[in-house]
């Protein structure tokens, strides 16, 4: 079975680091682009970016560059979401989902179960 | 950035009616490959998205048949023949055609 199993929920304060992941089965991990969603509190889905795990290849929406960085460890099947200085409005559920087929164009055709991330002083 | 703008944001159906769910697009998005990489995906309560579209046309296996889209350009319809308990949720369009790929605000669907 395909699927992918992210980190568990995480409850941080302002300014902490945080890493979440997303682990890939059932499948060839490194010949799938994987992309992040975020989803805030009773709002909608917002594309964040994406890595292709083959190469490394990692693109940001504009909304999203230079406020999380998208990583994945190949030999693991896992990919990571990660940021250096939480904020409050970081809040949100988080997806990780694998994009059907070899480019950015597809779209998302598995989802993770999603990470939740409170931050809060 | 190209803007999807979904349409009703909220729609309340009575079980066993159709159901339609408009989205339109900023700019065309035929690619100069010839595909029109427009996606639907349903979002029921407490759940992960789940893609029931692509590609304007395209039914995901699993899918209801009841379930249909259409469109072309810059215009995009997804219809439910009719409307069962478990179809309730959030709906979303979703371009993957121009740099970078984007989400409609979400329809949601709810029984009257």
């Amino acid at each position: 079975e395909v699927q992918l199993v992210q980190s568990g929920a995480e409850v941080k304060e302002p300014g902490e680091s945080l890493k979440i992941s997303c682990k890939g089965s059932g499948y060839s991990f490194t010949s799938y682009w994987i992309g992040w969603v975020r989803q805030m509190p009773g709002k909608g889905l917002e594309w964040m970016g994406i890595i292709y795990p083959g190469d490394s290849d990692t693109r940001y929406s504009p909304s999203f560059q230079g406020q999380v960085t998208i990583s994945a460890d190949k030999s693991i099947n896992t990919a990571y979401l990660q940021w250096s200085s939480l904020k409050a409005s970081d809040s949100a559920m988080y997806y990780c989902a694998r994009q059907d087929g070899s480019d950015w164009h597809d779209a998302f055709d598995i989802w993770g179960q999603g990470t939740l991330v409170t931050v809060s002083s | 950035d190209v803007v999807m703008a979904q349409s009703p944001l909220s729609l309340p159906v009575t079980l066993g009616q159709p159901a339609s769910i408009s989205c339109r697009s900023s700019q065309s998005l035929v690619h100069s490959d010839g595909n029109t990489y427009l996606n639907w995906f349903q979002q029921r309560p407490g759940q992960s998205p789940r893609r029931l579209i692509y590609k304007v046309s395209n039914r995901d296996s699993g899918v209801p048949d009841r379930f249909s889209g259409s469109g072309s350009g810059t215009d995009f319809t997804l219809k439910i023949s009719r409307v069962e308990a478990e179809d309730v949720g959030v709906y979303y369009c979703m371009q993957g055609t121009h740099w970078p790929p984007a989400f409609g605000q979400g329809t949601k669907v709810e029984i009257k």
